[in-house]
């Protein structure tokens, strides 16, 4: 079945970069996309951003979109998440998940959903 | 501030059956399906409802969606201790162009 499994912990400086992987198998990559979602601690769940299987198009959250950025080698089938600039209030759980999405164009209506989550990478970011 | 509105906590006696509600606006429940995610505690999330109503396969009857204008819902039905965990329901927002959760809400199985 797919699973995906992530890179493990990082503890970076502020101002640093990370880039966490996450490899996919059991399923064919080209045909969904990639999410990524965070948890920082005590925190929800926040939704980073995605890269689209259609066209590897990708769509970030608006607070995060200056400082991320999100890949896929379809040659190993692994997706990639940069952030740059770690300041503290990154400290987070990070995830990557497939991506379901369907729009469909005759009611304006669009389906976005995570259904394989990777195992988590903690990131943690300290001077 | 969470995009999307939920109970921070509900509790119930085991056996029993808990609604957990999730309120938004026409520009995400409103217009785009709605998904379901169950976070045990030290696990990463699982898909548990998506699109309004839909179960993955291997995701037991007890759990089920609901949507109503601008607001959903998410049942648990019998419930069990190891049902124990966060709550979160999520969908895609037209007018931010982004994914968007709420802000997850804990069940106690008293």
């Amino acid at each position: 079945q797919a699973q995906l499994v992530q890179s493990e912990a990082e503890v970076k400086k502020p101002g640093a970069s990370v880039k966490v992987s996450c490899k996919a198998s059991g399923y064919t990559f080209t045909a969904y996309g990639i999410g990524w979602v965070r948890q920082a601690p005590g925190q929800g769940l926040e939704w980073m951003g995605g890269i689209s299987a259609v066209n590897r198009s990708t769509t970030y959250a608006q607070n995060l979109h200056d400082r991320v950025i999100m890949t896929a080698d379809t040659s190993t089938s692994t997706a990639y998440m940069e952030l740059r600039s770690l300041r503290s209030d990154d400290t987070a759980v990070y995830y990557c998940a497939r991506l379901f999405e369907i729009y469909y164009f005759d009611s304006g209506t669009y389906s976005h959903s995570l259904d394989t989550w990777g195992q988590g990478t903690m990131v943690i970011v300290s001077s | 501030q969470s995009v999307l509105t939920q109970p921070p906590s509900v509790s119930a006696a085991p056996g029993q059956k808990v609604t957990i509600s999730c309120s938004g606006g026409s520009s995400n429940i409103g217009n785009n399906y709605v998904s379901w995610y169950q976070r045990l505690p030290g696990r990463a999330p699982k898909l548990l409802v998506y699109d309004d109503n839909e179960r993955p396969s291997g995701i037991p009857d007890r759990f089920s969606g609901s949507k109503s204008g601008t607001s959903a819902a998410l049942g648990i039905t019998g419930l069990q201790t190891g049902d124990e965990a966060d709550y979160y329901c999520g969908t895609w927002d037209s007018s931010l162009s982004v994914g968007v959760f709420g802000g997850g809400t804990k069940l106690t199985v008293l």
